[in-house]
């Protein structure tokens, strides 16, 4: 059980489209979802928290006009590069809780952006 | 600010043999959780093991176990009988019981097996 869902696994978009990544809890209904970025042999660093129907919770120094996040039912959150550039490269891991006190966070595959 | 700190970069551990991944944590809180993650190659986050804060024994999972040490804020993980799979890199993560119950991960620990 638990098992969380990102798509695509890799996507390739010129610079200067927006690109969007899914993340679905597939068994259980995730009140909570995490988004992070991971550069190269580099740890995990969170962007932003989403609650689902409310708006999403950015970290400092997170462009959130950006970056935009969407948690629309319990068990979809979306990502949004917006006008992407080479600099946003980098793999995208969404993680989700079941909320309600609940402590763990179970993750998804990530996502590798590759901004030409 | 919680914060959370592995200092060895890298480790390397023959193969059958155990090998300790260090981890200190800083917080105010007297309540929280602790957890190592496995990240192989593939960069799925895998869960090794978890301890809640307010319990006293050392939580092991199979191979795996870790030395809570709260007063002293340490929470190491042990490797009993190395296997070639657990070559990975293995993060050190804190979660507070009250805010937005989000992740504080450490730099990473990158663990070799050796044959």
């Amino acid at each position: 059980g638990a098992v969380v869902s990102q798509h695509p696994s890799r996507v390739i978009c010129k610079s200067g489209t927006s690109v969007k990544i899914e993340c679905r809890s597939l068994d259980f209904q995730a009140t909570t979802m995490f988004w992070y970025r991971q550069f190269p042999k580099k740890s995990l660093m969170l962007m932003a928290t989403s609650n689902e129907g409310s708006k999403a919770t950015y970290e400092q120094g997170v462009e959130k006009d950006k970056f935009l996040i969407n948690h629309a039912s319990l068990t979809l959150s979306t990502l949004t590069v917006t006008s992407a550039h080479p600099e946003d490269s980098s793999f995208y891991i969404c993680s989700a809780s079941f909320g309600d006190g609940s402590y763990e966070q179970y993750f998804g595959p990530g996502t590798r952006l590759t901004v030409t | 600010a919680q914060t959370v700190t592995q200092s060895q970069p890298e480790m390397s551990v023959q193969e059958a043999e155990t090998v300790t991944l260090s981890c200190t944590y800083d917080t105010s809180e007297s309540d929280y959780y602790l957890f190592w993650y496995k990240q192989p190659p593939s960069r799925q986050m895998i869960l090794v093991i978890r301890q809640e804060a307010y319990k006293q024994q050392n939580a092991t999972e199979n191979r795996f176990s870790v030395n809570f040490q709260k007063a002293a804020k340490s929470f190491s993980l042990k490797i009993s009988d190395s296997q070639l799979g657990d070559a990975a890199m293995y993060f050190c993560a804190y979660r507070g019981t009250s805010g937005t119950y989000k992740y504080i991960f450490g730099t990473g620990t990158r663990l070799k097996v050796l044959a």
